[in-house]
């Protein structure tokens, strides 16, 4: 069965810090691959995606991730966090046709 | 993009009883979704639901449970049937579009 696998469930930072966040999926075929941020009392935004092409994948508030096919990965990274990144973070995958969250990564910024 | 709509956004309700969440979309989507989230923990797929044909549900999810309609290409709804406390949940109501899922804003339920 397809899943999606965080590493972290909560991690703490302080502001400027460099982040990573660890995403593992289990689908044999081709995936489309997603980064989710939730901030407090929000809705779910989408951070960037992956489809295909260049595995290094940008997407706003200078995250990016990189999608590592031989690992089954993709993670999260950002190199300088700030106190308003404070949010819950989920990793997806779009595994035919259905997108399958992973257990979300709590991000708190310390200022 | 897509704009996602669902009534009520939160809600109280008692044991036993049963609650029916509607979700509007402003442009005519094929496949819409309903997720859960349980408090503290990830998003849980229900079911899809087509136009034209009946829900597929996830593993442990029945249409008993959770009944869904799909009566035109920018509506659903879901209703919650005979809930618990552990129905206590968000659920919300997604739709594809260019290969992205957008959400609305979800639906909080709690059962007394």
């Amino acid at each position: 069965a397809q899943s999606v696998s965080q590493h972290n469930h909560h991690v703490i930072l302080s502001e400027a810090a460099s982040l990573e966040l660890g995403c593992n999926y289990s689908y044999g075929g081709t995936v489309n691959l997603f980064w989710y941020v939730q901030y407090p009392g929000q809705h779910l935004q989408l951070l960037l995606k992956y489809f295909s092409g260049d595995p290094l994948v940008k997407g706003i508030k200078g995250f990016e991730a990189e999608f590592i096919k031989s690992k089954f990965s993709f993670n999260l990274r950002k190199p300088s966090v700030q106190w308003s990144d404070t949010a819950e973070y989920f990793c997806a995958v779009n595994a035919g046709g259905k997108l399958i969250f992973g257990q979300g990564t709590e991000l708190s910024v310390k200022p | 993009s897509a704009v996602i709509s669902q009534k009520p956004s939160r809600d109280i309700c008692q044991r036993g009883t049963s609650l029916t969440i509607q979700c509007q979309v402003d442009s005519q989507v094929t496949m819409m979704f309903w997720y859960r989230q349980q408090p503290g923990q990830s998003l849980t797929l229900i079911a899809t639901a087509n136009q034209g044909s009946e829900a597929t549900y996830e593993s442990g999810f029945v249409i008993d449970k959770f009944p869904i309609s799909r009566p035109n290409l920018t509506f659903s709804t879901l209703t919650v049937s005979n809930m618990s406390p552990e129905d206590s949940s968000i659920y919300l109501c997604s739709v594809l579009g260019a290969g992205e899922l957008f959400f609305g804003e979800g639906s909080r339920l709690t059962v007394l």
